[in-house]
């Protein structure tokens, strides 16, 4: 057990929905990183937070958000969904403290399927 | 952009050594790093090495880093059917950005 925690674990929804994943991070991590999982694409890094705030930002697409909140989880949200969004969808957690190496810790993932 | 690659898949028998190779572009990384992924799970940190080192043991892993041509491997040693997984190398150019993860090299071992 890593100690992140991604909910749900599996989704199905109709495409041109919107839905929301959540992940708490490791207690103590200050970094929430968000990647997507495709059999074409690998494993796609899409955004990172850092105690609160937008740290990074990768091929994330604009009908995506992201948010840390206070207590350091974070959500992930899919709007508009296409076939193609049908994903495993990571979250991954680190100290964060950018002198030293830190170690990032993944969740089990969400497996989402647009239908 | 950076990129790092690696072949897609690896077969091997029961008992014998695996080399799963990478290459990545960003000459500034700082971490590499291996993760294994079993069927149906997470992301599991297998190793790391800083970039300042050749060579890291760990058991029966023993990850080789060629700073000047930018190529890390993994070996396992006396591989098991339990190493069956996706395997993925990944770069960090400090502690604190994102990695950049290859495509995964499935591993297959066969008894």
């Amino acid at each position: 057990d890593s100690g992140v925690t991604q909910t749900p674990k599996h989704l199905i929804t109709a495409t041109g929905q919107r839905v929301t994943l959540r992940c708490s991070p490791r207690s103590g991590d200050l970094s929430v990183y968000w990647y997507q999982q495709s059999l074409d694409q690998g494993l796609q890094f899409l955004i990172q937070y850092y105690n609160g705030e937008e740290r990074a930002k990768g091929n994330i697409l604009e009908r995506f958000s992201a948010q840390q909140f206070p207590d350091l989880h974070s959500e992930l949200n899919l709007s508009s969904l296409e076939l193609g969004d049908s994903a495993l969808y990571f979250c991954a957690s680190s100290v964060g403290t950018g002198h030293m190496n830190t170690e990032a810790f993944f969740g089990q993932g969400t497996r989402l399927t647009v239908v | 952009g950076e990129d790092v690659e690696q072949s897609l898949f690896l077969s091997v028998r029961e008992g014998d050594s695996s080399v799963i190779n990478c290459t990545y572009t960003d000459s500034s990384s700082t971490y590499l790093y291996w993760y294994k992924q079993e069927p149906g799970a997470g992301l599991q940190l297998l190793t790391y090495i800083f970039s300042n080192m050749d060579m890291k043991q760990d058991q029966r892993l023993t990850v080789l880093l060629n700073k000047k041509d930018k190529h890390l491997s993994l070996r396992i040693a006396d591989t098991q059917t339990g190493d069956s997984a996706i395997y993925f190398c990944a770069d960090q150019n400090s502690g604190n950005t994102p990695l950049v993860f290859g495509k995964g090299t499935r591993l297959s071992v066969i008894a």
